[in-house]
């Protein structure tokens, strides 16, 4: 069972600006470990968007931009794109489970 | 161009077992800790085990729902990863990806995955 929380599902227009929240608590995010999210298309291995919390891999569309308040993190894509469908899972390192934990996952729909 | 391959997947019985393995390439294996992560499907990720970089009185550690019943190894020699999976369940069915990443470090790099099924 995940220790991060996820909505299931956010859509938006094209162009528009959407968010993913993650919700742990005081054993991971509120813990200060770092917070990574990823974006998986179907039939794919997850690919990051955001790492440490705050910051993009080269080749990532500066659209994604994370950040972290107490026990929660989110991702916010800005102008989305119909490329940017996917399923998105946050993860981080719980102290007391002593390993990793993904959120539960989000499905972001284009309308 | 950093490459994992996962390989060994399969149909098994209940209660079976299965070794997997994940060949590395194009980067110093021995200097990364390494992962396995799996995925039911139609469900979300679930982090597996971890072995840290060095093979012998090397760190490891599982999720609760494998402990006592996976073993994560690896052999540095052939930079290989690999998975021995005993007493399967049915919730033990998912694509397996081995992934290296450590600590306060994303999962980089991934395999593609091999299927697992547990079914009699």
């Amino acid at each position: 069972q995940s220790v991060l929380t996820q909505p299931p599902s956010v859509s938006g227009a094209p162009g528009q600006r959407v968010t993913i929240s993650c919700t742990g608590s005081s054993s991971n995010i509120g813990a200060a470990y770092d917070v990574h999210w990823y974006q998986q298309l179907p039939g794919t291995a997850p690919k990051v968007v955001v790492y440490n919390n705050n910051n993009r891999p080269s080749g990532v569309p500066d659209r994604f931009s994370g950040s972290n308040s107490g026990t929660s993190a989110s991702l916010a894509i800005t102008g989305l794109q119909a490329e940017d469908e996917a399923d998105y899972y946050c993860q981080s390192y719980d102290s007391s489970l002593k390993g990793y934990v993904f959120g539960t996952g989000t499905r972001v729909t284009v309308l | 161009q950093v490459q994992l391959v996962e390989s060994g997947g399969g149909l098994v019985k209940p209660g079976g077992s299965l070794r997997l393995s994940c060949a590395a390439s194009d980067f110093s294996f021995s200097d990364y800790y390494m992962s396995w992560i799996r995925q039911a499907p139609g469900k979300g990720l679930e982090w597996v085990a971890y072995i840290s970089s060095s093979g012998g009185g090397s760190t490891i550690f599982y999720a609760d729902s494998v402990k006592g019943r996976f073993t994560i190894s690896r052999d540095n020699a052939k930079s290989s990863l690999y998975l021995q999976m005993h007493s399967l369940r049915a919730e033990d069915t998912a694509v397996y990806y081995c992934a290296r990443g450590y600590g306060n470090l994303p999962f980089e790099y991934w395999g593609q995955g091999t299927l697992v099924t547990v079914s009699s």
